[in-house]
């Protein structure tokens, strides 16, 4: 079976805190993909990151960095000095190797407050 | 790539009338999907093509739904008779493998009052 969890509902921090968003997932297949979509209050969904699952190692671009632990099935996501604008729902998902389905978790509702 | 392009981008309509949303996926992609969002059940998988083709079908509410592809670059999704609780928020996404990551539309926002 194939599942994303992701257990915190919504978040709030005031600006320039980091926060974590967590992510933990289900399969039993050995390759398998991750990814993060963000869906700010315009609606579309913008893909942020991908991963796949031979590749551990933790990934920084700007603000934004993710911590993959194979050992625990997480994929978290860290946004570091918080601003307003990352002020949106956040998706985890799992894709795996075989397939073109996408499992994605209930999504963190995030507001950073000014 | 102008992306995936959905239309329209919002859409109200009464009770009982047939509404039709509509897709272009992305050239060369070969799978498209389609998703509701609503609150209480966050992203929904509805259907899913692959090559122009029905895969899975499942997760289609009821009988009212139905949806086609019939090119590469344009899909349907109709509700025929739509009822209130279809109002969600509908989108359409495109991928040439599932592990590339999906690219989504911009989505059709439908009120049925």
């Amino acid at each position: 079976a194939q599942k994303v969890t992701q257990a915190q509902t919504e978040i709030s921090v005031v600006e320039k805190e980091d926060v974590t968003l967590d992510c933990v997932y289900e399969t039993r297949d050995t390759t398998y993909y991750l990814f993060w979509y963000k869906q700010p209050p315009s609606g579309e969904l913008v893909f942020l990151i991908r991963r796949n699952s031979f590749d551990e190692q933790n990934e920084i671009s700007g603000r934004y960095s993710w911590n993959f632990q194979k050992s625990t099935s997480s994929f978290n996501f860290t946004i570091t000095a918080s601003q307003v604008v990352d002020s949106a729902v956040y998706f985890c998902a799992l894709s795996p190797n075989t397939g073109n389905q996408f499992y994605f978790g209930t999504g963190t509702s995030l507001t950073v407050i000014p | 790539d102008a992306g995936v392009i959905q239309s329209p981008r919002h859409e109200v309509t009464e009770m009982g009338q047939e509404v039709t949303l509509r897709c272009k996926p992305i050239s060369g992609h070969n799978s498209l999907f389609w998703y509701r969002q609503t609150m209480m059940r966050g992203l929904e998988l509805l259907i899913y093509f692959n090559n122009n083709v029905p895969i899975d079908d499942s997760g289609m509410p009821e009988d009212r739904f139905s949806a086609k592809m019939p090119n590469a670059s344009f899909s349907t999704l109709k509700i025929q008779p739509s009822e209130p609780r279809d109002s969600a928020v509908y989108f359409c996404a495109s991928t040439l493998a599932g592990y590339y990551g999906y690219t989504f539309g911009s989505g059709t926002r439908l009120t049925v009052v």
